[in-house]
């Protein structure tokens, strides 16, 4: 069976440090990627996506970026955190279907990230 | 105007009572998903459909694509189901999901 993994669970990191947040799914090959970001009395919205290795599309200009170093990790990261950055963090996989993917989502347990 | 509208934005009830959910969208999709999101933080998909109607359990969620328009419904309600409904669109491309704001239900036993 699947199961996608997140870590940390929580995180209290000082403006201006770096951020290092880790995604791995287990048990598929080839998933559609997704970082999505929940704000403090927000929405979900999506950060990036990526569709292969190496291959990141990002949804919103930020102070963020993403890598997909192997087939099932997704790494989101930042070099200098701001206050704005603080949020729930969800990592999210899905099958592939070509580029129309018509296919559930599977949400990890998330990062519940604090920017002081 | 968001592209996806969710009513009510919260909803308290008493066990026992039906409930709906609403959510609108406005732009073209591939499927609708209804998520729930535990006071922890973690989402649990629901349902994602495309047309018609789908249950399972106490959980029926329906779709009308000419109307733009998805209901969740919960039948006798329990304090267990109390959380936050989240309803998304996908589009055509690569699965991304649009989410609307999300329904606070609290249910009092």
């Amino acid at each position: 069976s699947q199961t996608i993994h997140q870590w940390p669970a929580t995180l209290v990191q000082p403006v201006g440090s770096p951020l290092s947040l880790e995604c791995t799914v287990e048990g598929t090959s080839n998933p559609n990627l997704y970082w999505y970001r929940q704000a403090a009395g927000r929405g979900l919205q999506l950060l990036f996506y990526s569709v292969g290795i190496g291959q990141i599309s990002s949804e919103v200009p930020q102070n963020l970026s993403a890598s997909r170093p192997q087939d099932r990790q997704f790494i989101l990261s930042s070099k200098k955190l701001l206050l704005s950055d603080s949020g729930f963090y969800l990592c999210a996989w899905s099958t592939t279907s070509g580029g129309a993917s018509y296919n559930e989502q599977f949400f990890g347990p998330g990062t519940r990230l604090t920017v002081l | 105007k968001n592209e996806v509208e969710q009513s009510p934005q919260n909803l308290t009830a008493q066990e026992g009572e039906f409930i709906t959910i609403n959510c609108s969208y406005s732009v073209g999709i591939s499927a609708l998903h209804w998520l729930q999101q535990h006071p922890g933080g973690g989402i649990v998909s629901l349902f994602m459909l495309s047309s018609g109607k789908k249950k399972h359990g106490r959980l029926i969620a329906t779709i009308n694509i000419q109307e733009k328009h998805s209901s969740l419904h919960i039948t006798a309600s329990h304090p267990r189901d109390s959380a936050v409904y989240i309803c998304a669109v996908q589009g055509t491309s690569y699965g991304k999901l649009t989410f609307g704001q999300g329904t606070i239900l609290t249910v009092h036993p």
